[in-house]
């Protein structure tokens, strides 16, 4: 069966600080990869979607980067975080080649920024 | 522009009380239509998928209807139990959408339940 691992889980940083969280999917090779951002009281916003390694495509511009260096490998990435940066962000898969297919989200990561 | 618009934005119901949770969308083309339940703090989780020949699915006490017509979703919860109070996310997916994923999400409704 396949999994979906984030860490860490919760995170507290200052402004201007880095960022890394990172995405890892067991059971599955050439998986689609996302990353999410959801907001206090908003929907869930797409950030980031990888069809393959090192094959990003940004949906939202921001002082936020993507990389997937390994096949089910998806890290999020900041060099310096903003108040606004604050929220909960979700990594999520689904199969390759069927993008319309349900999500499969991890367990997510609450990150606060002061 | 593609939009999913869901109602109420919370809602409070008594435990054991039915409840029904409705998704309007302007999504186009239409490939298929799901509901996800979202624990707080957690990830959502599927609870129904639903393509345009498809005008009802049930998932236990989750029973999702569709109109592609009206382009209405609803979500009727029968029987509610303490452990359906969640967030509940509609999610619409276009064919040939934007990027590799042309999903569409509605901001979801807050349920909770009371004993």
């Amino acid at each position: 069966s396949q999994t979906i691992h984030q860490w860490p889980a919760t995170l507290v940083q200052p402004v201007g600080s880095p960022l890394s969280l990172e995405c890892t999917v067991e059971g599955t090779s050439n998986p689609n990869l996302y990353w999410y951002r959801q907001a206090a009281g908003r929907g869930l916003q797409l950030l980031f979607y990888s069809i393959g390694i090192d094959q990003i495509s940004s949906e939202v511009p921001q002082n936020l980067s993507a990389s997937r260096p390994q096949d089910r490998q998806f890290i999020l990435s900041s060099k310096k975080l903003l108040l606004s940066d604050s929220g909960f962000y979700l990594c999520a898969w689904n199969w390759l080649g069927r993008s319309g297919d349900t999500q499969y989200f991890g367990p997510g990561t609450r990150l606060t920024v002061l | 522009k593609n939009q999913v618009e869901q109602s109420p934005q919370s809602l409070i119901i008594l435990e054991g009380k039915n409840c029904t949770l409705q998704c309007n969308y302007t999504v186009s083309p239409f490939s298929n239509l799901r509901w996800y339940k979202q624990d707080t703090g957690r990830g959502p989780v599927s609870l129904t998928i639903m393509t345009f020949s498809e005008n009802t699915k049930s998932n236990g006490r989750y029973t999702a209807t569709l109109d592609a017509d009206t382009k209405q979703s609803s979500l009727h919860i029968t029987a509610s139990q303490l452990s359906d109070s969640a967030s509940y996310i509609c999610v619409v997916s276009a064919l040939a959408g934007g990027g590799a994923d042309g999903l569409t999400f509605g901001k979801g409704t807050h349920l909770i339940i009371q004993p």
